[in-house]
């Protein structure tokens, strides 16, 4: 079956921009993760949101970050006024309770 | 206390051999632990996860080596291969991982034919 997907797979961007990063999980996946990686590091968690609950905004690294769902599938990352240490590849993963299932991501560039 | 700390950075084996990589934690209430693969330009796969009642779990040439006491858990490799030359990444999570992992840092191994 499909697995999840993002979109754009890549994102050039000029400091100060807004951007929109898309996730498509699973279908009948109720979790969805928000995941950064920097070149050549491991993942930073972001944001997850389960189900209809309140997500967990808790990785979230400023107010400039934010992020909806919408009618419990799709998933929008946006990221406002954009940094140059914005740059990173932005994952998304879905999970049915345990493993999570990652996305390819998307790879932020900020000029 | 929630960080996941991974070694080695980077390891080099021999087609054949036993590569071994390992994970330590402190936050003993993670009770959720996988293993990553990561190609370059592809997102992480799901490798292998064990939980914290269980010492070892095995999937095909994948193994997870788990130490409660100590808290910390390896990966063993066996029979490796050149297409297993990918980056690893372990992680830890809490509520059989329906909350956010915690990753450590990634080693990057190569097998040489």
């Amino acid at each position: 079956g499909a697995g999840v997907s993002q979109s754009p797979s890549n994102k050039v961007t000029e400091k100060g921009k807004d951007v929109e990063l898309r996730c498509d999980p699973i279908s009948g996946h109720t979790a969805l993760y928000w995941y950064r990686q920097s070149l050549g590091q491991g993942l930073e968690f972001l944001i997850y949101f389960q189900g209809n609950s309140a997500p967990d905004k808790s990785g979230l690294p400023s107010d400039r970050f934010s992020a909806e769902r919408t009618g419990g599938s799709v998933s929008t990352l946006t990221i406002q006024r954009t940094q140059q240490e914005d740059s990173a590849v932005y994952l998304c993963a879905s999970s049915m309770g345990g493993g999570q299932y990652f996305g390819p991501g998307t790879r932020l560039t900020v000029t | 206390q929630q960080q996941v700390k991974q070694s080695p950075q980077s390891l080099i084996v021999q087609k054949g051999g036993i590569p071994i990589i390992n994970c330590a934690y402190e936050n003993t209430a993670f009770d959720y632990f996988p293993w990553y693969q990561q190609f370059p330009g592809k997102g992480p796969a799901l490798l292998i996860a064990i939980r914290p009642d269980v010492s070892e779990k095995k999937e095909g040439r994948f193994t997870i080596s788990f130490n409660k006491s100590a808290k910390q858990f390896s990966l063993h490799i066996m029979d490796s291969q050149p297409g297993d030359s990918a980056t690893y990444f372990c992680a830890a999570g809490l509520n059989m991982g329906r909350r956010a992992l915690t990753f450590g840092s990634g080693t990057r191994l190569q097998v040489q034919p």
